[in-house]
Formats: structure tokens, sequence, C-alpha cells
């Protein structure tokens, strides 16, 4: 079974600045994806970027940016120039295709980090 | 543009008074999923529909059932709500081939009286 580990369960961050939060997994598989999502407070869960572990480069998108380390099963996120409206909890996720066939994928969470940007 | 679509917001029901919640979507997705958060915890998946087949996770409660009438609908039926069961429901959909992404709808906050 995979897990998924989150080991801040809250941070701080001055807006403007940037800020790293810690992800790491444990897997046998070889081939899967990994995730960060946001959930803002009363506010639906989006996706914030996606890795895929075949891939070498680490994905960015925007202010945001990932360093994974197939290795040593590590994926953090970092986010530059903090804004107030990147206030949220903020999920890292795995995902492996299920053996029951078809396209069926199953996301492990871990606990969340509550991330708030003071002003 | 609403894409998944949860109702209500807002669901008080008495013990063991069943309860139905519902999820709708507008992705023309093969996969729905439901999830239950309980506070400050992360999500944990119940079960998915892919298309029309039913999976369910080994660890969910038989007092948790769902529909999917259509692709667009899907219920979560909770047949005897306990004290334990109050959480944010939430649902989610992918596409067959999309490699892993979920969309997520805005939950439904269940409170148990």
């Amino acid at each position: 079974a995979q897990t998924v580990t989150q080991s801040q369960p809250e941070m701080s961050v001055q807006e403007a600045e940037t800020v790293t939060l810690s992800c790491t997994y444990d897997t046998s598989e070889n081939n899967y994806y990994l995730f960060w999502y946001k959930q803002p407070p009363s506010r639906q869960m989006i996706l914030v970027i996606r890795q895929e572990a075949y891939k070498q480069q680490n994905a960015t998108e925007n202010r945001f940016s990932v360093n994974f380390q197939k290795a040593a099963k590590s994926f953090s996120l970092k986010i530059s120039d903090s804004q107030l409206g990147d206030t949220a909890m903020y999920f890292c996720a795995f995902m492996k295709r299920r053996n029951s066939g078809g396209s069926n994928y199953k996301l492990t969470f871990g606990k969340g980090t509550l991330l708030t940007v003071n002003p | 543009d609403a894409m998944v679509i949860q109702n209500p917001r807002y669901q008080v029901t008495q013990f063991g008074k069943p309860v139905t919640l519902s999820c709708s979507q507008t992705l023309n997705h093969n996969v729905m999923y439901w999830y239950q958060q309980k506070s400050s915890q992360a999500p944990k998946l119940l079960f998915h529909y892919y298309d029309k087949d039913f999976n369910n996770e080994a660890d969910t409660p038989d007092n948790f059932q769902s529909r999917r009438p259509n692709t667009s609908f899907c219920f979560l039926d909770i047949r005897s709500p306990g004290l334990g069961d109050a959480a944010m429901y939430l649902c989610a959909t992918s596409r067959d081939h999309q490699a892993g992404e979920q969309y997520f709808g805005p939950g439904t906050r269940l409170t148990v009286t």
C-alpha cells in the first residue's frame, strides 16, 4: 500500500516571500503520478501541479514548482511570491493505476499542510 | 461555469434517518468518486464508478451506498447515519485516459443531530 507523509501540519509565510511544503511517499510502484492539491477555506479542492514519475524534469506552473526526487521519494512544493490567496490547506497526493482494469485511478492523500500567508 | 456540482452544500439529518447527497457534472467524465473528509483530515475514498461499474473500497461501511443513474449524476446514500458520519462529503470526477487529474465539487457538509 502507498503512504503519503506531510510532516508540516501548519506553516506560515509573509506575503511576497517563498515557502516550501514537504511531502514524502512510499511505494513499490515505478509508474505513478504525484499531485499537489489546494483546498482554500470553504472552497473546493483544485489541482495545483502534477508530476509524472517517469519525467525527470520538475513540473512548474507559474509561481508553483516542485522538487521531485524519485530515489528519495520526495516531492516538495515551492510557492514563490506568496499571495494572500494562497492561504489554504495543501494536500500532496499519489496515484497509481489500479489493477482492476480500465482507467480506474485512486488518489492517496497526505494529511495536509495548512499554509497561512500573512500580509 | 460550474463543472462538478453538489447539492445541498449543507445537510442536517437526525441520527438514524436516511439521507441522500447528490452530485452532478457537466464534464462528461466517465469516473465519479465519493470521498469523506473529516475535520482537519485528508479525504478518504469511499467508492467510485467507472461508467456503470461500481467499485467499493474495502473499508467503506455497508451503511454507505451509491447510485449512478446516468453519466451526469451520482448519489451517496447513508442508510442510518451515526454521529461519526458527520463530515464533508466530496464528489470528484476524472476522464478515462486523462493522467490522473480529478475535478472536485465544493462538498456537502453533513451534520448529524
